[in-house]
């Protein structure tokens, strides 16, 4: 599974509070990705990193921040969190494998703003 | 990257092949076809991809059309653990900043 981790795996929050959620990789893949997915939605993707402190806008980033600060961790950050926010958020990372690119996914924050 | 069109659900009966289809009209020349699964609260995940010929793995195997403006994924003898929702993802292989972009996919339920 490409060693990525996300923590926490759960989180309740209260309206207005900080939260950062982490992903963690440990095999020093240059792409990483952040998604939200909401229920009766695919995957849609927030924000994504192409090295260390270099990011890019996915097509969900308002609300939302990043950084990368060195290669195996990204964090995501909410800064003033809102129940528009509460969602299922995965970290991916993007490698390569034999001329093929693929993605590996973690296994989810589940994010719940009250 | 292409749009994709995929029927939002389908049933299967375990043990029999399950073909899922995929319309991608819109295709480039170098846009891969790819196949990812999410099996009920877990990330997605790399099933097969192909360009232009058939492609078969210990998972699936993939049909695209001459055309390549569809394609179909089949889960030749389909078990209770393949219910899960499979996005069909049309793209540029190695692209700089390139990312998946999902559509609704479709929901397989397998049954007994």
């Amino acid at each position: 599974d490409a060693g990525i981790t996300q923590s926490p795996r759960h989180k309740v929050t209260e309206t207005g509070t900080p939260v950062t959620l982490r992903c963690h990789q440990t095999e020093n893949h240059r792409y990483m990705y952040w998604y939200r997915q909401d229920p009766g939605h695919g995957l849609r993707l927030i924000h994504y990193s192409y090295g260390v402190k270099d990011t890019d806008k996915g097509e969900v980033s308002d609300g939302y921040s990043v950084s990368r600060s060195k290669t195996e961790d990204f964090l995501l950050t909410l800064e003033s969190a809102t129940s528009s926010q509460t969602s299922v958020y995965f970290c991916a990372i993007r490698y390569r494998d034999r001329g093929f690119e693929g993605y590996t996914f973690g296994s989810g924050t589940r994010l719940t703003v009250v | 990257d292409a749009k994709t069109t995929q029927p939002p659900s389908m049933d299967c009966a375990e043990g029999r092949a399950a073909n899922l289809p995929c319309n991608h009209s819109t295709i480039s020349g170098n846009e891969y076809v790819y196949w990812y699964r999410q099996i009920h609260s877990q990330g997605p995940q790399y099933i097969i991809h192909g360009l232009k010929n058939n492609e078969t793995n210990e998972m699936a195997s993939l049909i695209i059309t001459e055309d390549r403006k569809s394609s179909t994924l089949i889960l030749p003898h389909a078990t209770l653990r393949d219910t899960a929702v499979y996005y069909c993802i049309v793209r540029v292989d190695k692209a700089a900043g390139n990312k998946l972009t999902f559509g609704g996919g479709t929901r397989v339920l397998v049954k007994p």
